[in-house]
């Protein structure tokens, strides 16, 4: 049974960077047949894809158009974990933060982490 | 980008009776290589992850209740709960994985 196990801050200032981890229990970040994702939820958005990484022989990376120019998602093989981090962030950045799990197979995220309020202000 | 809309924004079903939420996609989702639809239900509960319910249109994910259903094809598809319990309360989300970026439904609230 995976588990997504999230942690972060809570509160970023204004212009900082949002960081979120995402440690994985029950699977490995570098397997063949899996996808990790970043979303984020909140009232102004809704549910937002914000990107994804997966390993097929070497790392690839997907990012949402609308964070495009200020996210990273990095894989971490050593700590089976996968981290976001989003640049110069705004009061529109506030939300709850989700890593999610697609498995090769069925195409939908079918295992959520519990979600990170990220509260931007100063 | 693949717009989703979901209709009613609620709804409210009495115990037992059936609640059908609706989805639209903007363009098909239909991959006809593999003949699949690429959609997904969720179902989220306050302070909860969503939690999937349905992919590929139709196909339940283990564990789901059979009173959960999926259907449609193409652009337009029905998430139906043949007879509501108290625990359906919830949101529910349509989401395609057809394109990035991954889109999802404004969601319907369902309440009894």
């Amino acid at each position: 049974q995976v588990q997504l196990q999230q942690s972060g801050p809570g509160l970023v200032k204004p212009l900082q960077t949002l960081s979120v981890t995402c440690v994985i229990s029950g699977d490995s970040v570098s397997s063949n047949s899996v996808i990790w994702n970043w979303i984020r939820q909140s009232p102004s958005r809704g549910l937002e894809w914000l990107g994804r990484t997966y390993y097929k022989s070497k790392w690839y990376t997907d990012y949402a158009a609308s964070v495009k120019s200020r996210i990273t998602i990095n894989p971490d093989t050593s700590k089976n974990q996968v981290a976001l981090q989003l640049n110069s962030v705004t009061p529109e950045d506030t939300a709850v933060y989700y890593c999610g799990r697609v498995v090769a197979g069925n195409g939908a995220f079918d295992s959520w982490g519990l979600g990170t309020l990220v509260t931007v202000s100063s | 980008d693949i717009v989703m809309t979901q209709s009613p924004d609620s709804l409210a079903v009495s115990l037992g009776e059936r609640a059908t939420i609706n989805c639209k996609s903007s363009q098909s989702v239909f991959y006809s290589s593999n003949n699949k639809n690429f959609l997904a239900w969720y179902q989220q509960k306050p302070g909860q992850p969503p939690k999937l319910l349905i992919y590929w249109a139709s196909t339940r994910e283990s564990g789901v209740p059979d009173r959960f259903s999926g259907s449609g094809s193409g652009t337009d598809f029905t998430l139906t709960i043949s007879t509501l319990q108290a625990e359906d309360v919830a949101v529910y989300y349509c989401q395609q994985y057809y394109s990035t970026p991954l889109t999802f439904g404004g969601g319907t609230k369902v309440e009894i």
